[in-house]
């Protein structure tokens, strides 16, 4: 079935590095892929999508690139903020139904 | 995009007991779920919660323990019933609108 396969974290950065969080999928046909975002407690939120291969979603400075290539949807920003800090989530829907295959998460801390 | 509201937001709730947890929609939906958030982990979903009739369960996952009721489109209860410590968790109404998956901002529960 579909799934996801997320970088592990923690990832830690100062303010203004670039930064890269892979996720790489495994799918039946070319579903829609996510990034959701949870803010130290809350819940998790959409950061951005791609609803079909090469489209790019981006948000919030953020971008990932929908490669049916490389089977990978990874997250990425230029320049990271204190404000950015928050596990981000790889996600696509299952199968069957509406259910969403979420990733492990990362856990992203910048630094001042 | 749906605005998912739960109640109550936190609780600390001893052993043995029962917590339900509502889950309020702002538009009607036709796809509500209950995730699992353990600490540190990704999503598990629990069930899909299935207007009129009784809820689909994920494998783990028992009516007896979490009971769900959905009464109508917009809102539906989650309840742990018999708490452990091991319940211990952010418990997540989430609703699928337009292959999308909206998120309401969580229970976080404690289980002494």
């Amino acid at each position: 079935g579909n799934s996801v396969t997320q970088m592990e974290g923690p990832v830690t950065l100062s303010e203004e590095a670039f930064l890269t969080i892979n996720c790489t999928y495994t799918a039946t046909g070319y579903p829609s892929l996510f990034w959701y975002v949870q803010y130290p407690g809350e819940g998790l939120q959409l950061l951005l999508k791609a609803t079909k291969a090469d489209d790019k979603g981006s948000n919030k400075g953020f971008e990932a690139t929908y490669r049916k290539e490389t089977t990978s949807f990874h997250l990425e920003k230029g320049s990271v903020q204190v404000s950015d800090s928050a596990v981000y989530f790889c996600a696509l829907p299952r199968n069957t139904g509406n259910q969403f295959y979420f990733g492990t998460g990362t856990s992203l801390t910048v630094i001042p | 995009s749906a605005v998912i509201s739960q109640k109550p937001s936190r609780d600390i709730c001893q052993r043995g007991t029962s917590l339900t947890i509502q889950c309020q929609v702002d538009s009607q939906v036709t796809m509500m779920f209950w995730y699992r958030q353990q600490p540190g982990q990704s999503l598990t979903l629990i069930a899909t919660a299935n207007q009129g009739s009784e809820a689909t369960y994920e494998s783990g996952f028992v009516i007896d323990k979490f009971p769900i009721s959905r009464p109508n489109l917009t809102f539906s209860t989650l309840t742990v019933s018999n708490m452990s410590p091991e319940d211990s968790s952010i418990y997540l109404c989430s609703a699928s609108e337009f292959n999308e998956q909206f998120f309401g901002p969580g229970t976080r529960l404690t289980v002494l």
